[in-house]
């Protein structure tokens, strides 16, 4: 079956590091961008930024630049979602999201993982 | 920065009555670049609608997408229980990509 399964939920104290994944299965996994999406408590979808697994190519929403870092193994297949010092504000469900090539640019997502649900507190 | 704005943010319909959703942007969508997703209670997003008007693999032919450039409908024609969730556009034609507030279609 063509999924994108996340690692687990999370609990974490603030100042802390994590770093979530993502692993594509039966599909190229380099032949679509990857995209991560943050979901707030009770709130709507956010884009934050993409990754190209062949190369790790990657950009970055505005709001989010210089906040979390994307990466990615192709050799196995997973992308990754990582912060260097948690704050109580990244509670939160991450969504990654395989990402269509439409015109030589990243398109819409036609592929969601189930979410990794971050908490932060302390 | 493209801002999309839904409306209503809350629609509550029947079974088998008709949805209309709107989705209007701040500034022209690239190539009509817009997509549709649902959102069930607990769940992931899943993909409706790209390119406007287009529908996923999969997707029953009761949702449809249509409208350019600034102005965008998605219309469920006879509600089905599983429909009742949240509905969200975006628009890939631009950076940063954007997502619109969301509209939550409630049974009434």
């Amino acid at each position: 079956e063509v999924q994108l399964v996340q690692s687990g939920a999370e609990v974490k104290k603030p100042g802390e590091t994590l770093k979530i994944s993502c692993k594509g299965s039966e599909y190229r996994f380099t032949t679509y961008w990857i995209g991560w999406v943050r979901q707030m408590p009770g709130k709507g979808l956010e884009w934050m930024g993409f990754i190209w697994p062949g190369d790790s190519d990657t950009r970055y929403s505005p709001s989010f630049q210089g906040q979390v870092t994307i990466s990615a193994d192709k050799s196995i297949s997973t992308a990754y979602l990582q912060w260097s010092s948690l704050k109580a504000s990244d509670t939160a469900m991450y969504y990654c999201a395989r990402t269509k090539v439409i015109g030589g640019s990243q398109g819409y997502f036609d592929l969601w993982g189930r979410g990794t649900l971050v908490t932060v507190s302390s | 920065e493209i801002v999309l704005t839904q409306s209503p943010g809350t629609l509550s319909l029947s079974p088998g009555e008709r949805a209309t959703l709107s989705c209007r942007a701040s500034q022209s969508v690239s190539s009509n670049y817009l997509a549709w997703y649902q959102q069930s209670p607990g769940q992931a997003p899943r993909l409706l609608i790209y390119g406007a008007s287009s529908r996923a693999t999969g997707i029953p032919d009761r949702f449809s997408g249509s409208g350019s450039g600034t102005d965008f409908t998605l219309t469920i024609s006879r509600l089905e229980p599983e429909d009742f969730a949240v509905y969200y556009c975006q628009q890939y034609g631009s950076s940063p990509r954007t997502f619109g507030q969301g509209t939550k279609l409630e049974i009434k």
